[in-house]
């Protein structure tokens, strides 16, 4: 259980171009997704937090109008690259939260590799 | 920042021998994890370690917690060729449910 996917796995697009992300959560409802990039050979950087229903809150640094994100139910959130440069070439993961126990529980996407030509 | 670091950066080790990964983190915390990640792929959960906790085991891995230190270690034991991955340590914040992940650190075992 408790399974993430994200589609698609990877994208290469041209530079001005907007590229959709998709997350869905399997098998579970996750009331919380969340987004980070990663670029190679470094740490996962989370972009921001999304709940179902509502804004998402950006980490600093993060600009909302180039990364929309949207999560309209309990199992899915998109994260819209706008404009796309090819600095924001990357590796994108979601992840989706559940509660278990009392602790709340990541489970993370594939990711997807976006490059940007 | 709120990114956690990881020492050594990369480890490489034989097959058979242990590897011990270092993290360390800046502000209070609710729970520690460990995650692995192997190359270009997404992330598996490995433990999780609350903050009122001091160590934890599941199959080869031991993690350790010092709250007085704010670090933790992820000890794998008699390493497989398989474990050859990155291990990234996250952090979630006393009333908080986001992670920040630390820097990583990348393991080879040699077979």
């Amino acid at each position: 259980g408790a399974v993430v996917s994200q589609h698609p796995s990877w994208v290469i697009c041209k530079s001005g171009t907007s590229v959709k992300i998709e997350c869905r959560s399997l098998d579970f409802q996750a009331t919380t997704m969340f987004w980070y990039r990663q670029f190679p050979k470094q740490s996962l950087m989370l972009m921001a937090t999304s709940n179902e229903g509502s804004k998402a809150t950006y980490e600093q640094g993060v600009e909302k109008d180039k990364f929309l994100i949207n999560h309209a139910s309990l199992t899915l959130s998109t994260l819209t690259v706008t404009s796309a440069h090819p600095e924001d070439s990357s590796f994108y993961i979601c992840s989706a939260s559940i509660r278990l126990a009392g602790t709340d529980t990541q489970y993370f996407g594939p990711g997807t590799r976006l490059t940007v030509l | 920042s709120q990114q956690g670091e990881e020492d050594p950066q990369a480890l490489s080790i034989q097959e058979g021998e242990n590897a011990t990964m270092n993290c360390s983190y800046k502000t209070s915390i609710n729970n520690l994890q460990w995650y692995r990640q192997n190359s270009g792929r997404g992330l598996v959960h490995l433990i999780l370690i609350r903050s009122n906790e001091r160590e934890k085991h599941s199959g080869r891995l031991r993690v350790t917690l010092d709250t007085s230190k704010k670090s933790s270690s992820l000890l794998i034991t008699a390493s497989r060729a398989a474990d050859t991955a990155s291990y990234f340590c996250a952090t979630v914040k006393t009333g908080a449910n986001n992670l920040f992940f630390g820097t990583g650190t990348r393991l080879t075992v040699i077979p």
